[in-house]
């Protein structure tokens, strides 16, 4: 079955510092992959979504995500974590033809001064 | 371009009580969702549509119903509120044509159940 994987449940980074939040997935052909971010008492907004092409997909605000086959993750990263960045962060995978989207449980990112 | 709106944005139901919770789209997609987030859980389905009048279960259908009359709406019933649906409820929708599956989602219904 499709899952999707986000091994950090919380992860705490200093204000300026880099971040790279894990996703793996399990599916046989290549997914649609998406990161999602959550704002406390906010819905999901899409950040960037890969189908094909390119690996390394640039977002918005400054995130970007790349994905490996081989290794079948797609880990989100930003080079300097500003403080508005501290919410929720999703993963989630879909396929061709497909009507669901199956998303990780979550990591939620703390930004300390 | 309202998006995707959901009514109301909090309640409290007490045990046994039904309430429908409102989801609608102004963007003529074709897809809607019902999702609940729990903490540490990430998003669970609980039904889907594919259009007007087709509707089909997730993998929590239990204790919830849905209908699709329009393409707009998507409302979700929940007959005999238990302890256990305590959760925020988010609806989202896309379009059917190849959009990358990307969805929209509403703004969340946090629901208390006691």
């Amino acid at each position: 079955a499709q899952s999707v994987t986000q091994p950090d449940i919380h992860i705490t980074v200093s204000e300026g510092a880099s971040l790279e939040l894990r996703c793996n997935y399990s599916y046989g052909a290549t997914p649609y992959l998406f990161w999602y971010v959550q704002s406390p008492g906010q819905g999901l907004q899409l950040l960037l979504k890969y189908f094909s092409g390119d690996t390394l997909v640039q977002g918005i605000k400054g995130f970007e995500a790349e994905f490996k086959r081989s290794q079948s993750s797609f880990n989100l990263r930003k080079p300097s974590v500003h403080w508005s960045d501290a919410a929720e962060y999703f993963c989630a995978v879909a396929w061709t033809g497909g009507f669901k989207t199956i998303f990780g449980a979550g990591t939620r990112l703390f930004v300390k001064a | 371009n309202a998006g995707v709106t959901q009514t109301p944005k909090f309640r409290i139901l007490k045990i046994g009580q039904s309430m429908t919770l409102q989801c609608a789209q102004d963007m003529n997609h074709n897809y809607m969702y019902w999702y609940r987030q729990d903490p540490g859980m990430g998003l669970k389905l609980i039904y889907y549509s594919v259009g007007a009048g087709i509707t089909d279960k997730g993998e929590v259908p239990n204790g919830y119903n849905v209908s699709r009359s329009t393409t707009e709406d998507f409302p979700l019933r929940l007959e005999l509120a238990a302890p256990s649906q305590t959760s925020v409820y988010f609806c989202a929708s896309r379009p059917r044509d190849r959009d990358g599956e990307t969805q929209y989602f509403g703004p969340g219904t946090r629901l208390l159940v006691l």
